[in-house]
């Protein structure tokens, strides 16, 4: 596997369920992030993890809950959605989180597509 | 604090024309501007970016986009269409320095339809 990979690619669950989406990243990156896209509106950042550790909160419902348990591996864990909380969600990683120039450069994985029925 | 403008949500070009998606700016500091590109079902990937050097910036499939800081704009550009262009692309903004540089700003995206 190279760059960044997520699993599942397509997720259907009703709001009483429980899932986990996974991010994987074979970078060597130190950082990763949680992003949302839905239709129509700017991509929105999530959450942001800097050496296993939560640097940013965007404000983001409870019902959504981040793991980091290294610096290769991110999950959302999702629990009582709601059918607004459909949409493409995106993992990405950088080298880090701080400095100038492309330390920063985020890569992206390709998504979860999250259906809330 | 940076925002990013992308006009116009749809953009329609025959194959072999010329393609223009325009993307403004406004930023407090000298900005990076980057250009990704979404194929369906796919993430994001990165086209080309402009880290403070050079104007004019040459990216990936023949793209390139030229930064002018006169009238705050970073339009993406292609001589040629070609069917397989056809995505969503979206201009993003972030600081060049300082505490939250990393912090990426999207445009809403346009959406690139290339016509036989």
């Amino acid at each position: 596997e190279t760059g960044v990979t997520q699993t599942p690619r397509h997720l259907v669950m009703g709001m009483t369920n429980k899932k986990s989406l996974k991010c994987e990243q074979h970078l060597g990156h130190n950082a990763m992030y949680w992003y949302k896209q839905s239709a129509k509106k700017p991509l929105e950042l999530m959450f942001v993890y800097n050496f296993k550790e939560q640097t940013e909160n965007n404000s983001v419902p409870s019902r959504f809950s981040p793991e980091c348990p290294n610096s290769s591996h991110l999950f959302l864990h999702l629990h009582t959605l709601q059918p607004e909380d459909s949409a493409l969600y995106l993992c990405a990683s950088s080298q880090g989180t701080g400095g100038a120039g492309g330390y920063n450069e985020q890569f992206f994985g390709p998504g979860t597509r999250l259906t809330v029925l | 604090a940076q925002s990013v403008t992308q006009l116009g949500s749809h953009v329609s070009v025959s194959e072999g024309a010329l393609v223009l998606l325009r993307c403004n700016y406004s930023s407090s500091v000298p900005p990076y501007l980057f250009w990704y590109v979404q194929y369906p079902n796919q993430g994001l990937q990165l086209l080309l970016k402009y880290t403070l050097a050079a104007t004019l910036v040459k990216g990936i499939n023949g793209f390139e986009a030229e930064f002018k800081k006169s009238e705050t704009s970073f339009h993406l550009t292609k001589p040629s269409a070609h069917m397989s262009d056809a995505a969503e692309y979206f201009c993003a903004v972030r600081k060049n320095s300082g505490g939250s540089n990393y912090k990426l700003t999207f445009g809403k995206g346009t959406l690139l339809t290339v016509n036989p």
